[in-house]
């Protein structure tokens, strides 16, 4: 079973679309993260939430809403999308409480946005 | 702003060479850092990762140091491998141990190694 899975892996859609990213994680998790990587590699965070609780909002246009129905899920939602929104998204979870060796984070495969 | 980064953006091995990969940070508040490799086409996977209160800890065919004094982060690969190939990212935590949710990973830029058979 794929611990962190996210739907669609490719999306292809035209500016001013809305569109939506679905992340789920079978780890019994806390906190669930999106993360973006742009066209260089770099990983910057966008959000993260810990038991359905937005804890991290980065400056990420508001046009960007994630959602999180229970702490299994963290879904993003991105209205009127534009040309720089192509990129790679990740979605990531952690158990965070200082428990188990493993502090660091469970990333699913990935979301290749591109807005044409 | 306080990041991590890394010194070499590609790296290119011979197979069967020892790889090494380097990465300087400068937030002296952090106290955890993990190592990552990044596939094509796949998420980040954590390989190792070490805690401030260590300089040194060591995996199957890896290897990561840490000098705190210079803020300086590397990981060893051993025997490279084609199957090494791949962008790999150091990061850096702070705050482990502790009770608290929200923790930040934040990401160097990576290192793209390319094993030559």
């Amino acid at each position: 079973d794929t611990a962190v899975s996210q739907t669609p892996k490719y999306l292809v859609t035209q500016m001013g679309n809305d569109k939506s990213i679905k992340c789920e994680q079978n780890l019994g998790h806390d906190t669930m993260y999106w993360y973006k990587q742009d066209s260089k590699k770099f990983l910057k965070i966008m959000f993260s939430y810990n038991n359905k609780e937005l804890i991290i909002n980065e400056t990420v246009p508001n046009r960007f809403s994630p959602k999180s129905p229970d702490k299994a899920h963290l879904n993003l939602h991105i209205n009127s999308l534009e040309l720089g929104d192509s990129a790679v998204y990740f979605c990531a979870s952690s158990q965070d409480l200082g428990q188990g060796s493993n502090y660091g984070y469970t990333f699913g495969s990935g979301t290749r946005l591109t807005v044409v | 702003g306080e990041s991590v980064g890394l010194h070499l953006p590609t790296l290119s091995v011979q197979e069967g060479d020892n790889s090494i990969i380097n990465c300087a940070y400068s937030n002296s508040a952090s106290d955890y850092f993990i190592w990552y490799k990044q596939e094509s086409g796949k998420g980040p996977q954590f390989i190792i990762d070490i805690r401030s209160n260590m300089d040194k800890r060591q995996g199957q065919r890896v290897t990561v140091l840490l000098n705190k004094t210079v803020k300086h982060l590397s990981l060893q690969i051993a025997a490279t491998q084609p199957g090494d190939s791949a962008v790999y990212f150091c990061a850096e935590n702070k705050g482990f141990g502790e009770e608290t949710s929200g923790s930040r990973l934040t990401f160097g830029e990576g290192t793209q190694l390319t094993v030559n058979p």
